[in-house]
């Protein structure tokens, strides 16, 4: 089984909608991210939390909202979608041993 | 500012052709790290190798190897022999000591391997 999982893989929903991806890990890490990524660029981060308690924004916040709900568990929310916020979002885990990023399978969202 | 500059866009081979896909950073920190990922058509981010700045021994794995030098920021990978399954973007990202919650990506490479 794969370490990081999200659902849905893949997600339609028009503008306005309010949307929830979710994220889960088993390896253990304290240490999550939310990041999304356009066509032909790099990622970019969303937020990030060190644990349920501690939750912190990224580079490009607005928008998104997020709830860490148990060590394993992150969720990224979107209130009222939009269509620019059509992108692959991925959720990942950190190795604080060896500061190595581990990602999931993406989240293909789009916005009509 | 911390910077990852991927200048290649797209590369084609044809298999079994060597390939190095370029990789140049900036950053003020003495202490930082270097990754590479993969990520195949099927788009999910697979992470292919880890170097700390202070580590500037040359790694082979298989068919994959990576180049690092301190004096020219460069942390270079090449793909030996490569075959079409190596078809992908391929990301380098860099780290900082005191901020290793930011991760900062180049905007990638495609590299595509034709039979």
């Amino acid at each position: 089984d794969a370490d990081v999982t999200q659902t849905p893989r893949n997600r339609i929903t028009k503008t306005g909608k309010r949307i929830m991806l979710e994220c889960s890990q088993t390896k253990g890490h304290d240490r999550m991210y939310w990041y999304r990524q356009d066509p032909g660029l790099g990622l970019q981060l969303i937020y990030y939390s060190f644990d349920v308690k501690d939750i912190n924004k990224g580079e490009i916040s607005d928008g998104y909202s997020v709830s860490r709900q148990a060590q394993a568990k992150f969720s990224l929310s979107l209130e009222s979608a939009i269509p620019n916020q059509t992108a692959l979002y991925f959720c990942a885990t950190r190795d604080r041993d060896t500061d190595t990023q581990y990602f999931g399978p993406g989240t293909r969202l789009t916005v009509l | 500012a911390q910077k990852v500059t991927q200048a290649q866009t797209e590369i084609s081979v044809v298999e079994k052709e060597d390939v190095t896909l370029d990789c140049v950073y900036e950053t003020r920190d003495t202490t930082y790290y270097l990754f590479w990922y993969k990520q195949p058509p099927s788009g999910e981010l697979v992470f292919l190798i880890r170097r700390n700045s202070f580590d500037e021994q040359n790694e082979i794995s298989g068919r994959y190897s990576w180049n690092f030098q301190k004096s020219t920021s460069s942390f270079n990978f090449t793909i030996t022999a490569s075959q079409v399954v190596d078809s992908a973007v391929y990301f380098c990202a860099l780290s900082e000591e005191y901020n290793t919650d930011k991760l900062i990506f180049g905007t990638g490479t495609r590299l595509q391997v034709f039979p």
